[in-house]
């Protein structure tokens, strides 16, 4: 039973246009992370997210993504112009804090045209 | 470079074969092992392990991890049309928290 809830399920949005994926959590993780699969190929990690904060990030995480959590228990990736490549399946996935398990939410399917 | 391999990429069986999908890493200050069923849509989290030589079982699944020549298997008896699906091993280590995700095995059972 995935812990948290992501939407939207799946957005088709165009080149250049800017995308936010929400992420709700069900229980109260401190500990989120970002992961991304392109159609066909490896779960990519994208960032982790810590008490609010930025834990680590890929090289994948560039300045065209964001993470924020704006009102304090909904998480956000926010992609600000949006390239052809960024079309794949964005998974949020919490961590308990005393576990090394993570947990994938549904995904959001982003496909960019 | 790959941190996580796993082999086959693919595999086709018959109902009711048995099958051992492996995952070698190369990841330093390894933390956990985890295995993944994926679908159509999310991966589903089947077991983690973090010993050596300390079998994890889930009815016709088990897993089991050597922390000395740096893989895990999981086999999967008896299997099942329901079986069919991508099988994903992650490790976590180095530095950080992140988890390192191999391509997968893409599993088929034939009825």
């Amino acid at each position: 039973e995935p812990e948290v809830t992501q939407t939207p399920s799946h957005q088709v949005t165009q080149m250049g246009q800017e995308v936010i994926l929400r992420c709700v959590p069900i229980s109260n993780h401190l500990y989120f992370y970002w992961y991304r699969q392109i159609l066909g190929q490896k779960v990519e990690f994208l960032v982790s997210f810590y008490n609010n904060e930025i834990s680590e990030k890929s090289e994948i995480f560039d300045d065209q993504f964001s993470v924020e959590r704006p009102d304090g228990s909904n998480f956000t990736l926010k992609i600000r112009s949006t390239k052809l490549e960024d079309s794949a399946m964005y998974f949020c996935a919490p961590k308990p804090i005393s576990g090394n398990t993570i947990y994938f939410g549904e995904g959001s399917w982003l496909t960019v045209v | 470079e790959d941190k996580v391999v796993q082999s086959p990429l693919s595999l086709v069986v018959h109902e009711g074969d048995t099958v051992t999908l492996n995952c070698s890493y190369e990841v330093t200050n390894f933390r956990s092992l985890l295995w993944y069923k994926q679908e159509k849509k999310a991966p589903t989290f089947l077991f983690m392990l973090t010993s050596s030589g300390i079998e994890k079982k889930s009815g016709r699944l088990s897993s089991i991890l050597d922390k000395k020549e740096l893989f895990s298997i999981l086999n999967i008896t008896a299997t099942q049309t329901g079986d069919s699906a991508v099988y994903l091993c992650a490790v976590g280590g180095d530095t950080g928290n992140q988890f390192y995700f191999g391509t997968g095995t893409s599993l088929t059972v034939i009825p």
